[in-house]
């Protein structure tokens, strides 16, 4: 069966200061893969997606990038961290058919101090 | 562009009753819509999904979603209310040919059962 891990769950990180969220999958392979950012525990917006090794669209302009060195490998990055970057970070991934669902890893929540 | 509305920030119903969650949708095709439920600080948990087919869709934990194209809604039931109900719901639609098929959704909406 498939699952994906996300990590870490918690972080805290003072301003300035750079970033990684690291998300695998295992169990399939050539996914798509997404990162979403969720504020004050309501709706979610997609940061970044990628269909393939390399391949990354960004949804929305911001601090963070993302990057995916291995099929089953997303990464979340910043290299200088600001107050608004705090929130609730979801990884998901999804067969790259419109009809199937999207699986979510557990979060991270990341406070910016 | 895909959209998808919940009208209601949050619904309070009493252990037992039915339950309704409201969900409209936008989109240019054809729809493949979602539902998901988050319990606090985890991640989204999948309920169920209408592709094609019969208007309603059964689903986890006895919730159960009726499609209406003509009123392009895709509202959550459940019949009786459980307390472990409690938790924040989200529609979600995602459309062939949108980027990435990505899944694009509501703003949620807070379920509170009382006991």
């Amino acid at each position: 069966s498939q699952t994906i891990h996300q990590w870490p769950a918690t972080l805290v990180q003072p301003v300035g200061s750079p970033l990684s969220l690291e998300c695998t999958v295992e169990g399939t392979s050539n996914p798509n893969l997404y990162w979403y950012r969720q504020a004050a525990g309501r709706g979610l917006q997609l940061l970044f997606y990628s269909v393939g090794i390399g391949q990354i669209s960004s949804e929305v302009p911001q601090n963070l990038s993302a990057s995916r060195p291995q099929d089953r490998q997303f990464i979340l990055s910043s290299k200088k961290l600001l107050l608004s970057d705090s929130g609730f970070y979801l990884c998901a991934w999804s067969t790259p058919s419109v009809n199937t669902e999207a699986f979510f890893g557990q979060g991270t929540r990341l406070t910016v101090v | 562009a895909q959209s998808v509305a919940q009208p209601e920030d949050q619904v309070n119903v009493a252990e037992g009753n039915p339950l309704t969650v409201k969900c409209t949708y936008s989109v240019s095709g054809n729809p493949y819509l979602f539902w998901y439920v988050q319990y606090p600080n985890r991640g989204l948990q999948f309920l169920l999904k209408y592709i094609t087919g019969d208007n309603l869709v059964k689903g986890s934990y006895g919730f159960e979603a009726e499609f209406n194209k003509s009123q392009t809604s895709f509202h959550l039931k459940k019949p009786s209310a459980l307390v472990s109900d409690s938790a924040l719901y989200f529609c979600a639609v995602r459309e062939f040919g949108a980027a990435g098929n990505k899944l694009t959704f509501g703003g949620g909406t807070r379920v509170l059962v009382k006991p």
